[in-house]
Order: structure tokens, then C-alpha cells, then sequence
């Protein structure tokens, strides 16, 4: 069974950059597409990014500029970056597994909540 | 972006009742449309994709339809477990956009 299993700061100043990692365990990151997802509290979803175990990466318009995603296939983990943080990026950051690119999700980490305050 | 609504965004169910949940698509998506269960500090379970296909392992109680622009989730007997939070997302435009939830409440 995969499962996939995100680890973050817990807490990021404002105008500081925002890193998670994602760790897939139960089976292999080559050749699926990785994506991150948040949900500010109280507010819906919204897909971030994802990275190809190729490291090609495929950025959401309304944060491109700001994130960066990277992988690292010996340890089976992807990152994200997100930089220049405000107060608007207090979520919680879900990692999900994109089977084909098409941006369909059957897996789900179950999300680290960042929040960006002072 | 396309605009997902999911209605309701909260309803009260006992066990074993019949329960359907609707996303309407503010344009046509085809059936590019997939189903999420959420239940507090979980990871969100996938349940359905192309509109109808359940995932491997769903029970058969839950079904999905729908094409275009208006789709149906229908939980055909609910279980105890079902209780949750239910997402649709759309996945013909990009970018990939979600439903705004449904709480299944007891």
C-alpha cells in the first residue's frame, strides 16, 4: 500500500520561505507525477504544483514565481518550496500521486498544517 | 479557472440511509471529474475518477455519474464509516480545481 507522509516546519515567518517534504513509502516515485495541494483553513483546495520523478515540474499560474519543487529519487522524497510567504499561505500542505499527469490524485498524504505567522 | 459547486455543503444522515451529493461544473468537463473521501487528520481516500470508475478497493456501495457539466456521488447504504467530508475535483481544464466540500454528519 502506498503511503505517503509529509513533514514540515510547523511554523514560518512572514517573507520567509516555506519547505515541505513528502516521503513515499510502499512503492517506487519513478514514474508518476507528484503533486502538492493546500487548503487554507476554513477554504477549499488548491493544487500547487507537481514534479515528474524526471524532475520536470508543472506550476500553478497563480504561484508561479514563488514555488519551487524538487525530488529526490535515492530517498524516495519530494520537496517544496514556496517563498516569500504572507499570512494567506497558512494551509494545510497535502503531497497526492498523479498516476498518469492527467492531475487525477489516488493517493494522499494527510497534509501538515503550516502556518505563517510572526 | 473552473468553477466546481458542490452541493450540499453539509447534510444529517443515519446508517443506511441512501445519500447523494451533486457538483455541477461551471463549464463541460467530459467525465473528467473524481470523488474524495476527507475524515479529520487523515489523508484524503480517493474513491471514484472518470465520473463513474471506482478506485480499487471502494465498496460498491458508492457510485458516481454523471457527464458534462452536472455530476452525481450516491452512497447507496450508508456505513458508520462513511461519515466525512466528500470532494469533487475537476481534471479536464487546467488548472485542476475542487468542490468546496460536503460534512456527512450524523
Amino acid at each position: 500500500q502506498v503511503q505517503l507522509q509529509e513533514s514540515g516546519p510547523g511554523l514560518v515567518k512572514p517573507s520567509e520561505t516555506l519547505s515541505i517534504n513528502c516521503t513515499v513509502s510502499g512503492g517506487s516515485i519513478s514514474s508518476y507525477y507528484w503533486s502538492w495541494i493546500r487548503q487554507p483553513p476554513g477554504k477549499g483546495l488548491e493544487w500547487i504544483g507537481y514534479i515528474y520523478d524526471s524532475g520536470n515540474t508543472n506550476y500553478n499560474p497563480s504561484l508561479k514565481g514563488r514555488v519551487t519543487m524538487s525530488v529526490d529519487t535515492s530517498k524516495n522524497q519530494f520537496s517544496l518550496k514556496l517563498t516569500s510567504v504572507t499570512a494567506e499561505d497558512t494551509a494545510v500542505y497535502y503531497c497526492a500521486r498523479d498516476p498518469t499527469g492527467g492531475y487525477s490524485f489516488d493517493y494522499w498524504g494527510q497534509g501538515t498544517l503550516v502556518t505563517v505567522s510572526s | 479557472a473552473i468553477r466546481i459547486t458542490q452541493s450540499p455543503s453539509s447534510l444529517s444522515a443515519s446508517t443506511g440511509d441512501r445519500v447523494t451529493i451533486t457538483c455541477r461544473a461551471s463549464q463541460g468537463i467530459s467525465n473528467y471529474l473524481a470523488w474524495f473521501q476527507q475524515k479529520p487528520g487523515k489523508a484524503p481516500k480517493s474513491l471514484i475518477y472518470a465520473a463513474s470508475t471506482l478506485q480499487s478497493g471502494v465498496p460498491s456501495r458508492f457510485s458516481g455519474s454523471g457527464s458534462g457539466t452536472d455530476f452525481t456521488l450516491t452512497i447507496s447504504y450508508l456505513q458508520s464509516e462513511d461519515f466525512a467530508t466528500y470532494y469533487c475535483q475537476q481534471y479536464y481544464y487546467y488548472p485542476p480545481t475542487f468542490g468546496g466540500g460536503t460534512k456527512v454528519e450524523i
